[in-house]
């Protein structure tokens, strides 16, 4: 049983290139997050998507788009990449109900140079 | 303006010791608590929760008590093995917010357990 699964696990991108990270899940959850973690900041929701169909701005969604392809997929695409966005970025599901917390993948280091 | 802080960024204690981790909260519309543990290079993993209108939660080893009045909660692991040496990240759910996973984390504390 895979999890949340994210691709790729490494990139780096030159400023003002476009890229999209990619997560699937297979625990039939319905709801699906992306966050960021940054030194000394903890991590911090970028987007969220409820269910199939619906998604929702976090606390830092400024230069990121979502799709939530399917109920197994929820991609993030980074238009135009600045320095800002040099992070790692963790795709979670479930979390919805007091017994579902979340389940991550084990990350994409991003770096923009 | 960090609404969840985590004030001690390493922590460090012997095999078979307690170790304590600490977490203070500046918004009292937090209603539910919970703590994740990060190995390097994985995705953090789901430790132990705790609602608000509960001041002590106890899973194995690891339990969590809740200070509503001093917006503290703290993370007991006891006794402290090896294996528990990694990243334990503090994390808050606002009220009415009514999912889970919207989360507010702390910047993370990391435990060194020496054999």
């Amino acid at each position: 049983n895979a999890g949340v699964t994210q691709t790729p696990k490494f990139q780096v991108l030159k400023t003002g290139q476009s890229m999209t990270l990619q997560c699937a899940q297979d625990m039939n959850h319905n709801s699906m997050y992306w966050y960021r973690q940054d030194p000394g900041m903890g991590l911090r929701l970028i987007y969220y998507s409820a269910s199939e169909g619906t998604t929702d701005k976090g606390e830092v969604p400024n230069g990121y788009n979502v799709s939530r392809l399917n109920k197994r997929e929820f991609s993030l695409r980074l238009e135009s990449a600045a320095p800002s966005q040099t992070s790692v970025y963790f795709c979670a599901s479930g979390g919805v109900a007091y017994n579902s917390p979340l389940h991550f993948g084990n990350g994409t280091r991003l770096t923009v140079t | 303006d960090q609404q969840v802080k985590q004030n001690s960024p390493s922590l460090s204690v012997q095999e078979g010791r307690i170790s304590i981790l600490n977490c203070d909260y500046t918004n009292s519309m937090f209603d539910y608590f919970l703590w994740y543990k990060k190995y390097p290079a994985e995705g953090p993993t789901f430790l132990i929760s705790i609602s608000s209108i509960k001041d002590k939660n106890e899973d194995g080893r690891f339990t969590v008590f809740l200070n509503k009045s001093a917006k503290h909660l703290s993370l007991h692991i006891v006794p402290s093995q090896p294996g528990d040496s990694a990243v334990y990240f503090c994390a808050a759910s606002p009220l009415g917010s009514g999912n889970t996973g919207k989360l507010i984390f702390g910047q993370g504390t990391t435990l060194q357990v020496k054999p």
